[in-house]
């Protein structure tokens, strides 16, 4: 199973809003929602911050938030800071296949 | 406060083995979901393996079905994966996460929380 397409880069100013989409198909994502999203620091561990679809956990700031249209989910980041800048990784679970990531979208703060 | 540690890595011959363990620590491990989860350098993430509370199935990617093998001892809070006929492409950050669904007999496949990782380097 192929992984999940994300931009490769994405930037913005501190206080903007960014979006992060995770294109996959019918079959690997736009039917399921298992989707989650991870904020991934050098040198730190992943981070969860969005799961099914819209989700987020306890202590993850009200600025990031997740939705889905089709085979298309998205990452919102608004009122951007600096400590955002990470690595982005979308990933999805179909019914009967493997969890699948997506290649990962760095984040740069200008 | 929850708690992955990972441990285990190395560098190791193309072909051999390595066991890899993950303790627990701050949460009631025999009520979640693991996963392992690994990162060639350079790389994004790649989902490798999962195996529910009671530890009854295992289920893995494609790329390791075969070689590698995920258990976990309850009583001891240890989470393993035996890694069999290594490749050059296994070397990478191996991190163990936990599943969400702890207690809810429903696993999410949503990580959340993660150890710092321990690398394994397979030299050709």
């Amino acid at each position: 199973q192929s992984a999940l397409t994300q931009p490769a880069s994405v930037s913005g100013s501190p206080g903007q809003s960014i979006t992060i989409s995770c294109t996959g198909t019918s079959s690997d994502l736009g039917d399921y929602k298992s989707v989650s999203w991870y904020q991934h620091q050098s040198g730190y561990a992943p981070k969860l911050v969005i799961y099914e679809v819209s989700n987020r956990p306890s202590g993850v700031s009200h600025r990031f938030s997740g939705s889905k249209s089709g085979n298309t989910a998205s990452l919102t980041i608004s009122g951007l800071q600096a400590q955002d800048e990470a690595d982005y990784y979308c990933s999805s679970k179909p019914t009967g296949s493997p969890v699948i990531f997506g290649g990962g979208t760095k984040l740069t703060v200008l | 406060q929850e708690h992955l540690v990972e441990s285990g890595g190395g560098v190791v011959q193309s072909g051999r083995s390595l066991r890899l363990s993950c303790k627990a620590s701050g949460f009631t491990f025999n009520q979640y979901p693991l996963h392992w989860v690994r990162q060639a350098p350079g790389k994004g993430l790649e989902w490798v393996a999962e195996i529910p509370s009671h530890g009854s199935w295992q289920y893995y990617a494609d790329s390791v079905k075969g070689r590698f093998t995920i258990s976990r001892d309850n009583p001891k809070n240890t989470l393993y994966l035996e890694m069999k006929s290594l490749r050059p492409e296994d070397t990478g950050v191996y991190y163990c996460a936990r599943d969400l669904g702890g207690g809810t007999g429903h696993t999410f496949y949503a990580m959340d929380v993660w150890g710092q990782g321990t690398t394994v380097t397979v030299s050709s």
